[in-house]
């Protein structure tokens, strides 16, 4: 079946380090990808996505690359801000599918 | 405009007792899910709603476990005679339209089952 595995955390950077949090996924089909971010005492939000291979999502500064190859949908961020606290959760949807499947979460924290 | 609420935001429930709780989507989004998110893990799926039809509950834990939507609008999660594997937070979420599309979730619903 179809699923996420993300890497575990917590992460702890300090301010304008490097981020990487890895995921990886196994499905049956095409799916697409997404990155959604929880910020402390609120709901997921969306991040940013990619729909099909060799794709790019973006935004805030983080990107991630959908790499069929590799089955892999890694999160990066070139200089991360304390704002930037959160956790993350690599999700996946089959096709047309309704059905979300997501990560257990990487919990980050950025200190100044 | 408003998000996606959901009440109470916490519960506590003694087991064996039923709860109810209440999702308001996005005005207007015809899609409305819900999952269930352990403590430490992903939220994992439980029911689709596609305005008020419930076209998929494969994800349901068991049949203690009822979901509804009569109206199309604002659903309600009920779980009967709780037991302490209950205990998560409920999210639900909304989107626009049927199928693919951006989900939209709200806060959630911390359940503790005693």
């Amino acid at each position: 079946g179809d699923s996420v595995t993300q890497m575990e955390g917590p992460v702890t950077l300090s301010e304008e380090a490097f981020l990487t949090i890895n995921c990886t996924y196994t499905a049956t089909g095409y799916p697409s990808l997404f990155w959604y971010v929880q910020y402390p005492g609120e709901g997921l939000q969306l991040l940013l996505k990619a729909t099909k291979a060799d794709d790019k999502g973006s935004n805030k500064g983080f990107e991630a690359t959908y790499r069929k190859e590799t089955t892999s949908f890694h999160l990066e961020k070139g200089s991360v801000q304390v704002s930037d606290s959160a956790v993350y959760f690599c999700a996946l949807r089959e096709g047309t599918g309704n059905q979300f499947y997501f990560g257990t979460g990487t919990s980050l924290t950025v200190i100044p | 405009g408003a998000g996606v609420s959901q009440s109470p935001r916490y519960k506590v429930a003694k087991r064996g007792q039923d709860v109810a709780l209440r999702c308001d989507p996005i005005s207007g989004h015809v899609s409305l899910f819900w999952y269930q998110q352990a403590l430490g893990q992903g939220p994992e799926f439980l029911t689709y709603f596609q305005n008020e039809a419930q076209l998929d509950k494969s994800g349901l834990p068991s049949d203690r476990f009822f979901a509804e939507r009569p109206e199309g609008s604002v659903s309600t999660l009920k779980i009967q005679r709780t037991q302490q594997e209950d205990s998560a937070v409920y999210l639900c979420a909304s989107s626009l339209l049927w199928g693919p599309g951006e989900q939209f979730f709200g806060p959630g619903t911390r359940l503790t089952v005693l």
